[in-house]
C-alpha cells in the first residue's frame, strides 16, 4: 500500500510562487504502472485535478492552470513536487497528491491520497 | 471540460436506510467514473471506480451502477460511519473532473 506525504509553506502571498513535495512511501515512483498527481480543494471550486507526472517526466496539466503550473519528479528521492506561480487568493485551498494506478483497458484509479495541506494565500 | 452534477446536494438519512444518490455527465463518459468518500478533514478515499467496481476493503454495501451520463452510488444500509459527502469523478477525458458532492447526514 503506498503512503503519500505533503510538504510545503502553509502561507503565502499573493503573487509568490507555490512550491509543494509529495514524498511516496511503500512503492517506487518509477512502477510503470503509476503516474503521480496533484488535486486540490477549495470552497469555491471543489475538488480541482491539477495535472499528474510519469516518472519519466511525461506531464499533463489542467488547461486552466497550464501556463501557471510545473510539476517535476526525483526518482532519487522518490517524490515529485509542484510549483504554482502567480499566487491569488482564490489558489486558496487544499493540496493533495494523489498516486493514479494507470489500469489497462480502463483509466486511472486514484488509489492513494496523501493526508492534504492547507495553502492559504493572503497578504 | 466535461461538467458533473451531483444531485441530491444534501440527504438526511438514519442508520439503515437504503440511500441512492445520482451523478450526471454533460457528455457521455462510457464507464469512467469514480466515486469517493470524504470525511471531515481528511482526503477523498476512493470507493467504486469503473462506474460499478468496488475497490479493495470498501465494504460491499457501497455499489455503483450506471454509463454514458448518468450514474447511481448506492449505500443498502447506511452505517454510522458512513455520514460524509460524496464526490463522483470522471476519467474519459482530460482535465479529469469531479462533481460538487452529496452530503450524508444524520436525521
Amino acid at each position: 500500500q503506498l503512503q503519500l506525504q505533503e510538504s510545503g509553506p502553509g502561507l503565502l502571498k499573493p503573487s509568490e510562487t507555490l512550491s509543494l513535495t509529495c514524498t511516496v512511501s511503500g512503492g517506487s515512483i518509477t512502477n510503470s504502472r503509476y503516474y503521480w498527481g496533484w488535486i486540490r480543494q477549495s470552497p469555491g471550486k471543489g475538488l480541482e485535478w491539477i495535472g499528474h507526472i510519469y516518472y519519466s517526466g511525461s506531464t499533463y496539466y489542467n488547461p486552466s492552470l497550464h501556463s501557471r503550473v510545473t510539476i517535476f519528479v526525483d526518482t532519487s528521492k522518490n517524490h515529485f513536487s509542484l510549483k504554482l506561480t502567480s499566487l491569488t487568493a482564490a489558489d486558496t485551498g487544499v493540496y493533495y497528491c494523489a498516486s493514479q494506478y494507470d489500469s489497462t483497458g480502463y483509466s486511472f484509479i486514484f488509489d492513494s491520497w496523501g493526508q492534504g495541506t492547507l495553502v492559504t494565500v493572503s497578504s | 471540460d466535461i461538467q458533473l452534477t451531483q444531485s441530491p446536494s444534501f440527504l438526511s438519512a438514519s442508520v439503515g436506510d437504503r440511500v441512492t444518490f445520482t451523478c450526471r455527465a454533460s457528455q457521455g463518459i462510457g464507464t469512467y467514473l469514480a466515486w469517493y468518500q470524504q470525511k471531515p478533514g481528511k482526503a477523498p478515499k476512493l470507493l467504486i471506480y469503473a462506474a460499478s467496481t468496488l475497490q479493495t476493503g470498501v465494504p460491499s454495501r457501497f455499489s455503483g451502477s450506471g454509463s454514458g451520463t448518468e450514474f447511481t452510488l448506492t449505500i443498502s444500509s447506511l452505517q454510522p460511519e458512513d455520514f460524509a459527502t460524496y464526490y463522483c469523478q470522471q476519467l474519459n477525458n482530460y482535465p479529469f473532473t469531479f462533481g460538487p458532492g452529496t452530503k450524508v447526514d444524520i436525521k
